[in-house]
């Protein structure tokens, strides 16, 4: 199975800052990797696919980009909503595994 | 519009059965896939499989094989999963997720399934 380890587990961060959340596959993903957004006893949202292109409906402060194996998620001026856990999914191969999520609070 | 409406909260004891559904509406269901998840509250979130509405084919992950068993109903656009032998690990939330090319764009509400004496 694919290990996605995702870090950091959580973050607090003002409007003012740039937001970055990162997944590291444990072998190469060919860009099949997606971000999601979860608010508590809610469905998870795509936020990207195919590890940069944006999900139709999701602000363009939302970005995502890879170095080797490692995708990164950034929010530039991130908004009070954009609180919430965010998780990465890889879909190279299965099973499907998602990374372990990263609690974002946005003060 | 797209739309994947799960069945409610399950409450059930130890060594019982469950099945859970999601219907769907808004695209072609019988020319689709249809992945379930699991998620105990507090943590990520895991692959349970998948299966092509066109023909029944399905995919598990390893994990929950014998646990869980995937079908579809085409006539009635329903996609349902079998939990069997529910221990208390088996409690959590239960998701189905419409399949794209772009990703798993389409959610259901999920379900709450507790194992309980």
């Amino acid at each position: 199975d694919i290990q996605m380890t995702q870090s950091p587990a959580s973050l607090s961060a003002s409007l003012e800052e740039i937001v970055t959340i990162t997944c590291k596959a444990s072998q190469g993903i060919d860009d099949y990797l997606s971000w999601y957004q979860q608010k508590p006893g809610k469905s998870p949202q795509l936020l990207i696919y195919d590890a940069t292109s944006l999900a139709d409906g999701v602000p363009s402060r939302f970005s995502g980009s890879r170095s080797g194996t490692q995708y990164s998620l950034k929010i530039s001026r991130p908004q009070v909503d954009d609180s919430g856990i965010y998780y990465c999914l890889q879909s190279y191969s299965t099973p499907l595994t998602f990374g372990s999520g990263t609690k974002l609070e946005i003060k | 519009q797209v739309k994947l409406q799960q069945s409610g909260a399950e409450l059930v004891k130890p060594g019982a059965s469950v099945k859970l559904s999601c219907k769907t509406s808004g695209y072609t269901f019988s020319t689709s896939y249809m992945s379930w998840f699991k998620q105990i509250p507090g943590q990520s979130i895991e692959w349970i499989g998948m299966i092509y509405a066109g023909d029944g084919g399905t995919g598990y992950n390893q994990k929950f094989k014998g646990k869980a068993t995937l079908t579809v109903d085409t006539s009635s656009s329903t996609a349902y999963m079998d939990l069997s032998s529910l221990t208390t690990e088996d409690s959590a939330v239960y998701f189905c997720a419409r399949v794209g090319e772009l990703g798993f764009a389409y959610w259901g509400q999920g379900t709450l399934v507790t194992v309980s004496s």
